[in-house]
């Protein structure tokens, strides 16, 4: 399975913004980056997913480096509600999310 | 809602007794999977479907695990002889492939609790 590299946690204080790295060195040139987020006792919500190019949504934001083997996720400013577990994957063409251990987030109020 | 369904949400049985999850997939969606999670871990891939073909099941856990998806639509999956071990969270989401390589999303449905006593 495909491997991706994040931080065990962090943490933020509320309004303010949120940078989530990701690794992902062993990328091939067809996988999508994708990110997804769970709420404690709630299933994933997907976040956002891309190529190549940078993508924003009203979620947040995803950054890719030129050489593809990194991203970081923004969260432009943080809430309560973005506290959860956020996982970077990168999808291999049938779409088989492989999870790791993600990073949990904590936004202090 | 027209999200993913789960049922049931919590199912607490005994060791050695079996046990069944039913998915009902978003309803245009034509994938459909299956993953496990348990506590302080991310979700554990297990097999998916397109449409009534299961195009991988080499992740199920053993060969108590099987799960169907008879007309395309909603899926089953169920645990024979169940051991302490099977307990956790068992998750199904569903997509839409109607572009391959396109990176669409999937959705998780709430997932169904199980405890083995």
């Amino acid at each position: 399975d495909a491997k991706t590299t994040q931080p065990n946690s962090m943490e933020s204080n509320e309004e303010e913004p949120v940078h989530l790295p990701c690794n992902h060195s062993t990328i091939s040139g067809t996988d999508y980056i994708h990110w997804y987020r769970q709420l404690p006792s709630q299933g994933p919500e997907y976040v956002i997913h891309g190529l190549t190019s940078n993508v924003n949504n009203r979620m947040a934001s995803l950054a890719i480096a030129e050489d593809r083997k990194s991203s970081t996720l923004i969260l432009h400013r943080a809430t309560l509600r973005d506290a959860a577990v956020y996982y970077c994957m990168q999808a291999t063409n049938d779409y088989k999310l492989s999870f790791g251990a993600g990073t949990t987030v904590t936004v202090r109020a | 809602d027209t999200g993913v369904s789960q049922d049931p949400r919590h199912k607490i049985t005994k060791r050695g007794q079996n046990v069944t999850f039913r998915c009902d997939p978003i309803s245009e969606h034509n994938r459909l999977y299956w993953y496990r999670q348990t506590l302080g871990q991310g979700p554990e891939f297990l097999t998916y479907f397109q449409n009534e073909a299961q195009l991988e099941k080499s992740r199920l856990l053993s060969d108590r695990f099987s799960a169907e998806r008879p007309k395309g639509s909603f899926s089953t999956l169920e645990i024979q002889r169940t051991e302490q071990g099977d307990s956790a969270m068992y998750l199904c989401a569903s997509s839409w492939d109607w572009a391959p390589n396109s990176g669409n999303t999937i959705y998780f449905g709430e997932g169904s609790w199980l405890t083995v006593v």
